[in-house]
């Protein structure tokens, strides 16, 4: 039973477009919710998170958005560019005694940015 | 900057022998995450350790056993290995309080034959 879903398993996007990748939940008690971007054989690299009671982190050219009501987030990395071609990774955790529990992923998006 | 450190980078065993896999956090990071990823698929939350206790525990098999030891530096430890137990090994560390972020190492590749 997957508790965090990405949906779409690939995406391709034009050199300086929008990418918008989609993340969905069903576990409520997540609180705080992380993504990462990974290249094959190497270990996942943080890309930027936001905790459950905030909307919106924004870094550089990349944002993430949350809708608690739907269990959605999203992440939006504008422009997009060649170089962030990569599997990203939606996790989610929560809060366990004085510090977050292990990460749930996704099953990732492969992300193509064509020149 | 520094960044978790795994070692080693690829380790190959054959069926029924015992592996052992170490990391190293990054520095003044106080808890250690292992996950394993098969092909295709997305990590899995094995174990976890903070300030030397097991503080988690996820789909770990009871041939795996772990610890964390004073430097914070943690191993897996895998006996009577299986052909399904080829995956790549991660390893994050995170500070106890911080707001949740883990720092993955580049990953053992474990092959079983």
């Amino acid at each position: 039973d997957q508790q965090v879903k990405q949906n779409s398993p690939s995406l391709s996007v034009q050199e300086g477009r929008i990418s918008i990748l989609n993340c969905d939940y069903t576990n409520s008690m997540f609180d705080y919710f992380l993504w990462y971007k990974k290249y094959p054989a190497e270990g996942p690299t943080f890309l930027i998170s936001i905790s459950s009671i905030k909307d919106k982190n924004e870094d550089g050219r990349f944002t993430v958005f949350l809708n608690k009501s739907a269990k959605h987030l999203s992440l939006h990395i504008v422009p997009s560019q060649p170089g962030d071609s990569a599997v990203y990774f939606c996790a989610a955790s929560e809060l366990r005694g004085r510090s977050q529990g292990n990460l749930i992923f996704g099953k990732g998006t492969k992300l193509s940015v064509k020149p | 900057a520094a960044g978790v450190i795994q070692s080693p980078r690829h380790l190959i065993k054959e069926k029924r022998e015992t592996a052992t896999l170490k990391c190293y956090p990054i520095p003044r990071h106080d808890t250690v995450y292992w996950y394993q990823q098969g092909p295709g698929q997305d990590p899995q939350f094995l174990i976890s350790f903070y300030e030397k206790m097991q503080s988690d525990k996820g789909s770990i098999p009871d041939r795996f056993s772990a610890q964390q030891f004073s430097d914070y530096h943690s191993e897996l430890n895998m006996s009577s290995l299986e052909l399904g137990d080829s995956a790549l090994y991660f390893c994050a560390s995170s500070l106890p309080r911080g707001g949740g972020e883990q720092f993955f190492g580049p990953g053992t590749r474990l092959t079983v034959l």
